[in-house]
């Protein structure tokens, strides 16, 4: 019952290439997010959204932008990849709202990507 | 912004005694502390939670502890077993839009034998 998915496990991109990492959600959640993992760095947040449309820089935008056209898919582009990208992407989604929030975060398989 | 410290960044236990995994926040706003799991090659799981209105949670063997005047919380695990080795990340939630989660740097577990 997979409910974050991420379209590709593994990535090979050269550098200066337009890269897109899709996200799609099947939960109805509000909001999304797009972290990247590297060792010893934990998990840093590129973007976020909280709504169709709706964009938030995070920690480390730089060299990255994103797209929420549609309520269950958000998109990270990397406008022309360079090598210092190479990383893990995860994507993840939450909901936020009624009496009881529920902040938990559910999270995709991840996206190795390698700038060459 | 807030800023998550994570300690130890490895630990290893042998199986059966107890491991401790700890956590400090900056931000006195922050109201929900998750832990989550990631073990080789998988997603992260959430594994415990806890919220700012309570000092102590427990799970069967996983148990979070927090302190809200110190900003501080921890993650406690006791009679490991090899299935807990991975690594765990600790997490603190800030409001910015949505409610948005800054993670420590990963502690990898691994229980010995």
């Amino acid at each position: 019952d997979v409910k974050v998915t991420q379209s590709s496990r593994y990535l090979v991109k050269r550098t200066g290439e337009k890269v897109f990492l899709e996200c799609v959600q099947d939960m109805d959640h509000e909001n999304m997010f797009w972290y990247r993992q590297d060792p010893g760095l934990g998990l840093r947040l590129i973007y976020f959204s909280y709504d169709v449309k709706m964009k938030e820089k995070g920690d480390i935008p730089e060299g990255y932008s994103v797209s929420r056209e549609k309520k269950e898919r958000f998109s990270l582009i990397l406008e022309s990849a360079s090598t210092n990208q190479t990383s893990m992407y995860l994507c993840a989604s939450s909901s936020f709202g009624g009496g009881t929030a529920n902040y938990g975060y559910t999270f995709g398989s991840g996206t190795r990507l390698t700038v060459v | 912004g807030e800023n998550v410290e994570q300690h130890p960044s490895t630990l290893s236990v042998q199986e059966g005694d107890s491991a401790v995994i700890k956590c400090t926040y900056s931000d006195s706003a922050s109201n929900y502390f998750p832990w989550y799991k990631q073990e080789l090659g998988k997603r992260p799981q959430l594994i415990i939670d806890i919220r700012s209105n309570v000092g102590e949670k427990k799970d069967q063997r996983i148990a979070v502890t927090l302190n809200k005047t110190a900003k501080h919380f921890s993650l406690h695990i006791t009679e490991t077993q090899p299935e807990d080795s991975a690594v765990y990340f600790c997490a603190a939630s800030i409001i910015q839009g949505a409610q948005k989660l800054v993670f420590g740097q990963g502690t990898r577990l691994t229980i010995n034998p």
